[in-house]
């Protein structure tokens, strides 16, 4: 079956503009959550989704938003980014609310210039 | 702040030689799982350890979660270049898919 799907794959921004990203989680899952991946934090939690409900949500600034739609597709909203912003998001999708297995995106690597 | 530190940070070994990676936390989780990230991929679930002293196989790998379910180890036996890779850990806090993952560690093989 098709895995998890987010897009855009890489974007470049420049600091104050607002980012979208996408998530198409598995078929059937309904659990969607997003991690932030950088090479000095590592994989940070930002925000679990299901059931159209934020479960979850991690240490980051009201800056980082999300929302999920009645078909478990996920997107979350980045606005007036910052430099630190740079990193790879990463979408996660499970079968329910967890704990339980995540299936990763191949992520969305966003740069702020 | 980290909860779950890896050691080593990088690791570069010949094919064929064994070992051993780290991932200490102080605080308890309710289970703790591997994943295994290659470049340009998202990570991938390798095992879930629930039980404290819990020891699971997955081929050459050998995982084990800390009696005090605070720390687990994976071991790899005559490592072979596929399995380069970013390995990380992941403990649950018992909130859902909310998981705290560890620092990381950088294994290469060499053919």
């Amino acid at each position: 079956k098709a895995g998890v799907t987010q897009t855009p794959r890489y974007l470049i921004k420049t600091r104050g503009q607002q980012v979208t990203l996408s998530c198409s989680p598995i078929s059937g899952h309904r659990s969607v959550s997003w991690y932030q991946q950088t090479p000095g934090q590592g994989l940070q939690f930002l925000f679990e989704y299901f059931s159209e409900t934020q479960r979850n949500k991690g240490n980051f600034p009201g800056r980082f938003s999300g929302r999920q739609f009645s078909n478990s597709r996920s997107e979350m909203n980045v606005s007036t980014l910052e430099l630190g912003d740079s990193a790879l998001y990463l979408c996660a999708s499970s079968l329910n609310m967890g704990p339980g297995e995540l299936f990763f995106g191949e992520g969305s690597r966003l740069t702020v210039l | 702040t980290q909860l779950l530190e890896q050691s080593p940070q990088f690791l570069s070994i010949q094919e064929g030689e064994n070992l051993t990676v780290y991932c200490n936390s102080s605080s308890v989780f309710s289970s703790l799982q591997w994943y295994r990230q290659e470049p340009g991929e998202g990570p991938v679930l390798l095992v879930t350890v629930v039980t404290g002293g819990e020891v699971k196989k997955l081929k050459r790998l050998t995982f084990q979660f800390g009696d005090a379910r605070k720390d687990s180890s994976l071991h790899i036996t005559a490592a072979q270049p596929g399995d380069t890779g970013l390995y990380l850990c992941a403990g649950d806090p018992n909130t859902g898919n909310q998981f705290y993952f560890g620092t990381g560690t950088s294994l290469t093989v060499i053919p």
